[in-house]
């Protein structure tokens, strides 16, 4: 199976910071890569599939990149909405879909 | 709207059986595979099982292969998950999702999710 490590695993930040989430693979997973938002008590909300592609409704200070090994995520300026946690998924060898353990965004 | 409700989840004593539900509505059901994440509560997220548009190619994470079972009644909209013999380590949140497409394979991500049916296994 595809191992996937986000780093870091918390992260603080203030509103208005630049945040960026690195996630990176045990193989090549070419660009089939997907970030998840969760709040708590909710289900995730997918962000970004495909290592770039914004989903409908997504607001464009999200965005993500890489292709390969290493991808990340990065938010332009974080606003209190965003304080979540984040979680990465490859779909380039599944089953199984493996997740990320995920990145809590906290308030600095 | 794509929209997933979930039922079903309870607390139940090891070695014992549950039955999970998600009805979906909002799009063609039978256009989608689907699929069964869940998440120790405060842990991260782990697929569980997937079926597709058809139930035609079902898989299963080796941790419950052989206890679980998958199903959908696309006349009902509903995906189901059968649980067998279950283990204090199956305590979780339960997620449905639906698939961006009809099979379970490679090159597809999950785009709508549940909201979640707790299950907890203790004596």
């Amino acid at each position: 199976d595809i191992q996937m490590t986000q780093s870091p695993s918390t992260l603080s930040a203030s509103v208005g910071d630049r945040v960026t989430i690195t996630c990176r693979a045990s193989q090549s997973i070419s660009n089939w890569l997907a970030w998840y938002q969760q709040k708590p008590g909710k289900a995730p909300q997918l962000l970004i599939s495909d290592a770039s592609t914004l989903e409908s409704g997504v607001p464009s200070r999200f965005s993500g990149s890489g292709s390969g090994t290493e991808f990340t995520l990065t938010i332009s300026s974080l606003h209190p909405d965003d304080f979540a946690t984040y979680y990465c998924q490859q779909y380039n060898t599944s089953p199984p879909w493996t997740f990320g353990q995920g990145t809590k965004v906290e308030i600095k | 709207e794509v929209q997933l409700v979930q039922s079903g989840g309870a607390l139940v004593q090891p070695g014992r059986s549950l039955r999970l539900s998600c009805a979906a509505s909002g799009f063609t059901f039978d256009d989608y595979a689907m699929h069964w994440v869940r998440q120790v509560p405060g842990k991260g997220l782990e697929w569980v099982s997937g079926i597709s548009w058809n139930s035609g190619d079902i898989d299963y994470a080796d941790s419950v292969k052989g206890r679980f079972t998958v199903s959908r009644d696309n006349a009902r909209n509903s995906l189901y998950l059968q649980m067998n013999s279950l283990r204090p380590e199956d305590t979780a949140f339960y997620f449905c999702a639906k698939d961006a497409q009809g099979v379970v394979a490679a090159g597809s991500h999950f785009d709508s999710w549940g909201q979640g049916t707790l299950v907890t296994v203790s004596s």
